[in-house]
């Protein structure tokens, strides 16, 4: 049931794009993001809702494919800040659960 | 306003001790979450409270661990029996949500970093 993100690692320089994706063998209700620094908490990023409806910063941008059960983050123009390793969320189930979250896909942005 | 706060933020016990740690949520939230993380791994999901009450608990591996929030705020964590394998760090994260259909944002702790020797 855990997600499975990809790729594992991503390497950039700053302004380059990069793109996280985020599967599923279960039907989705809902996708999360988070970022979680070397040695700190995560930190939210996104929500992403079945029918469309999306929570999040405004400088991030995702994407949720219901009937593929698949979401992709997309960090474009990246700067050194966005270093950090990011892990998608999945519900288990409508009624609102917990998440389960992937094993994350770790980006590295230098100057 | 005050975050999620853990505490001890390090453990260190030996083999076949009994651990507690304690979560302190964000004032008003009524919905907790219990995680452990190892190192390179997402965070894994052991518990969650909506108020007073186990909604899930389906994350716990084994009788040796407990948990409880008898008072619909700080929750404790507790470890019977600790082996080497429970070393991690144990996340604490809240949420404002009372219930509905979808978990709504998470505020995580800095965690409990536990190490079984």
């Amino acid at each position: 049931q855990q997600p499975v993100q990809s790729p594992q690692a991503v390497i950039l320089r700053e302004g380059e794009d990069a793109v996280i994706n985020c599967s599923s063998s279960k039907a989705l209700y809902s996708v999360h993001w988070y970022r979680q620094k070397h040695g700190e908490a995560p930190v939210f990023l996104m929500i992403l809702l079945k029918g469309g409806e999306q929570k999040g910063h405004e400088k991030i941008s995702a994407s949720f494919n219901e009937k593929k059960q698949q979401s992709s983050l997309y960090l474009t123009a990246s700067q050194l800040s966005y270093s950090g390793t990011y892990f998608c969320g999945t519900e288990r189930r409508q009624a609102g659960t917990a998440l389960i979250f992937g094993k994350g896909t770790t980006l590295s942005v230098s100057s | 306003g005050a975050g999620v706060s853990q505490t001890p933020s390090n453990k260190v016990t030996e083999k076949g001790k009994y651990v507690e740690l304690r979560c302190d949520p964000i004032s008003g939230h009524t919905a907790l979450y219990w995680y452990r993380q190892s190192l390179g791994q997402g965070p894994e999901f052991l518990i969650y409270f909506q108020g007073t009450g186990a909604a899930d608990d389906s994350g716990l591996p084994n009788d040796r661990f407990f948990a409880v929030r008898p008072e619909g705020s700080v929750s404790t964590l507790k470890i019977q029996r600790t082996e080497r394998g429970d070393s991690a760090v144990y996340l604490c994260a809240s949420s404002p949500l009372a219930g509905g259909f979808n978990t709504g944002e998470l505020f995580f702790g800095e965690g409990s970093r536990l190490t079984v020797l």
